[in-house]
């Protein structure tokens, strides 16, 4: 399968603590989105990447949330001292650069209890 | 600011019938792209069309077809003969600006989707 993963797919956490997600996306593709999308919403935009350089990041990404792209292949987004608020779902993106269409993952579902 | 506005929160059609899903977008910039999505339960967002502001046609993928009004600033879905399984949500998005000197962030943004089930 040469398409977008993510893992893990679902991940249960109680408040306080911290998670780590991880996307590996199409192996060519420069540029890696990651989305956040609650029930019932569209994805809302969190932050990109494009090779290993953050180029963006959301108002939506607090200071609790840090994500990397070590040497421009798979990204980690971490999410320190999780809140009821972080239940969502993460998607990740790639595209090969910014004009084309960006080709999703299955997403990791997260629940803070 | 940029935004995309579904007013379908949910749609109904009959299997091999044709149904048009509504977008319409607000924006001020001139160059910018229209992106479809098809979201199933098991949560993965399936790219299914995209149109270029720039683009006189409108775009045609299969059994999907984008209805692409300038003026009106409306990128409505058009599926033909529907099947039981384009059961799903779906999402228009646009992609911010996209700067000719490559700087753009190319993000997209997303309305609220419309839910379309088919029946039998």
């Amino acid at each position: 399968d040469t398409g977008v993963s993510q893992n893990p797919r679902h991940k249960i956490t109680k408040r306080g603590q911290n998670v780590t997600f991880r996307c590996d996306p199409i192996s060519e593709h420069n540029r890696l989105y990651w989305y956040r999308q609650t029930l019932g919403q569209g994805p809302e935009f969190l932050t990109y990447f494009q090779n290993e350089a953050q180029l963006e990041k959301s108002r939506l990404l607090s200071d609790r949330f840090s994500a990397e792209r070590p040497k421009g292949s798979f990204s980690t987004l971490e999410i320190q001292r999780t809140e009821q608020g972080d239940s969502a779902m993460y998607l990740c993106a790639s595209s090969l650069g910014a004009g084309n269409e960006q080709f999703f993952g299955p997403g990791t579902r997260l629940t803070v209890l | 600011a940029q935004k995309i506005t579904q007013t379908q929160p949910g749609m109904f059609v009959q299997e091999k019938e044709a149904v048009t899903l509504d977008c319409t977008y607000d924006t001020s910039d001139q160059s910018y792209g229209l992106f479809w999505y098809k979201q199933p339960s098991s949560g993965e967002m399936i790219f299914l069309i995209y149109q270029g502001s720039y683009d006189e046609q409108n775009a045609t993928e299969g059994r999907y077809s984008l209805n692409f009004q300038k003026a009106r600033k409306s990128a409505n879905l058009v599926i033909s003969a529907s099947q039981l399984g384009d059961s799903a949500m779906y999402f228009c998005a646009m992609r911010e600006a996209f700067m000719n000197y490559g700087g753009s962030q190319g993000n997209l943004i997303f309305g609220k989707g419309t839910k379309l089930s088919v029946k039998p």
